[in-house]
Order: C-alpha cells, then structure tokens, then sequence
C-alpha cells in the first residue's frame, strides 16, 4: 500500500522560508513514472497545484507563484520536499504531497496533509 | 490557465438521491478531467479520471460523463459516506487546476 506523510513546521513567519518533506512509503520514487506532486488547499477550501519533482530531479512549478518555489528529491530516503521562499499570510494552508501520474496529471495516492499557518 | 467552474458550489440531498455536479472549463478539455471526492479532514481521492474511466475500488454509483468544455459527475444512489465535497481537476494543459467543489450536504 502507498502511504505519503509530510513533515515540518505548523507555524512559520512572514518572510521567513518554509520546508516541507514527504517520506513515501510502499513504493520507490527511484523507479520512474510518477510525479511527485505538491498541492495545497487554502482556508476557504480552493486547491492549488505547486509543483512536482521527477526521481531524476527534474521539476516543474506553478508560473508566478504567490512565493518562490524550489522542490528536490532524497531517493536514498525515498523522501521528496518542498521550499517557499519569502512567504506571506496568503501561504497559511494546508500542505498535500501526493503521486501524480506521468501520462495525466491526476494524483492517486495523497498524504494526510500538513496544516501551515504563516503568522508572526 | 483553465479555470473549472464547479455547480452547484453546494447541495442537500437524501440518501438514495441521484445526483449530478456539472463542472464547466473555459475552454475544450478534451476528456482531460478527474474528479475527487473530499471528506471532512481527509485528503481528496480519485474517483474517477480520463472524463468516465471509475479508479480502482470505487462503487459504481458514480460515474462521470461530458465533452468539450462540459462535464459531469452522477451519484446514482446517494449513500451516507457520499456526503462529501466533490472537485473537477483538469489535466488538458499545464498547469493542473481544480475546481471550487461542490459540498454534498444531508437534507
């Protein structure tokens, strides 16, 4: 069974950066075909897709993001992460990672999210 | 980016009701639309994808249905666990975007 689970700081200031990882479970990142995802989901329940990481380090992100984005990958620790640079209160949200497939961007396997609020 | 515009944004029903979500893009999608069904806490699940094509271990009282800009999500027979928030998500063109959701409340 594939389990994601995410990881970091519940509370983080403005400005300040914020890092997340998510240690996969059941399956190996090294072995290619999927996406591994960020999305997030804001107070007033809307989602919205970050970004994902490719076992070989290829990324791709949201243009123009609210905050800098940079994702990398651990497949040694079959652990994937992501940093917000510089955020703001409009970063408060909760934080999903989940698996995306390669031929369609759709997301099979979810973690239980992580709750973030962005205040001083 | 496409936007996915989901009605109703919420409903009431009882169990054994049909119901249908209707989620409109702003453009073509080609079948390039999956849906999701969130429960209060908990993180969305795929129920289906590819338009109609039901994921693995979903009940077959939901399907999906649509073309071009237009789709749609059924509930043939509401069940008590159905009672959830329901998002579109688009595939078609980068970025992936989602719907507003539809909540799915008891009447």
């Amino acid at each position: 069974q594939v389990q994601l689970q995410e990881s970091g700081p519940g509370l983080v200031k403005p400005s300040q950066p914020l890092s997340l990882t998510c240690t996969v479970s059941g399956a190996s990142i090294s072995s290619g075909g999927h996406y591994w995802t960020w999305i997030r989901q804001f107070p007033g329940k809307g989602l919205e897709w970050l970004g994902y990481v490719y076992y070989n380090g290829n990324t791709r992100y949201k243009p123009s993001p609210q905050s800098p984005i940079s994702m990398s990958v651990d497949t040694s620790n079959n652990q994937f992460s992501l940093q917000l640079h510089d955020v703001t209160a409009a970063d408060t949200a909760v934080y999903y990672c989940a698996r995306g497939m390669v031929w369609s961007q759709t997301f099979d396997y979810w973690g239980q999210g992580i709750r973030v609020t962005v205040s001083s | 980016d496409i936007r996915m515009t989901q009605s109703p944004s919420s409903l009431s029903a009882s169990v054994g009701d049909r119901v249908t979500i209707t989620c409109r893009a702003s453009q073509g999608i080609s079948n390039s639309v999956a849906w999701y069904q969130q429960r209060p806490g908990r993180a969305p699940k795929l129920l289906l994808s590819a338009a109609s094509r039901l994921e693995s271990g979903v009940p077959s009282r939901f399907s999906g249905s649509g073309s071009g800009a237009d789709y749609t999500l059924t509930i043939s027979s509401l069940q008590p666990e159905d009672f959830a928030t329901y998002y579109c998500q688009q595939f078609y063109t980068f970025p992936p975007t989602f719907g507003g959701g539809t909540e799915v409340e008891i009447k």
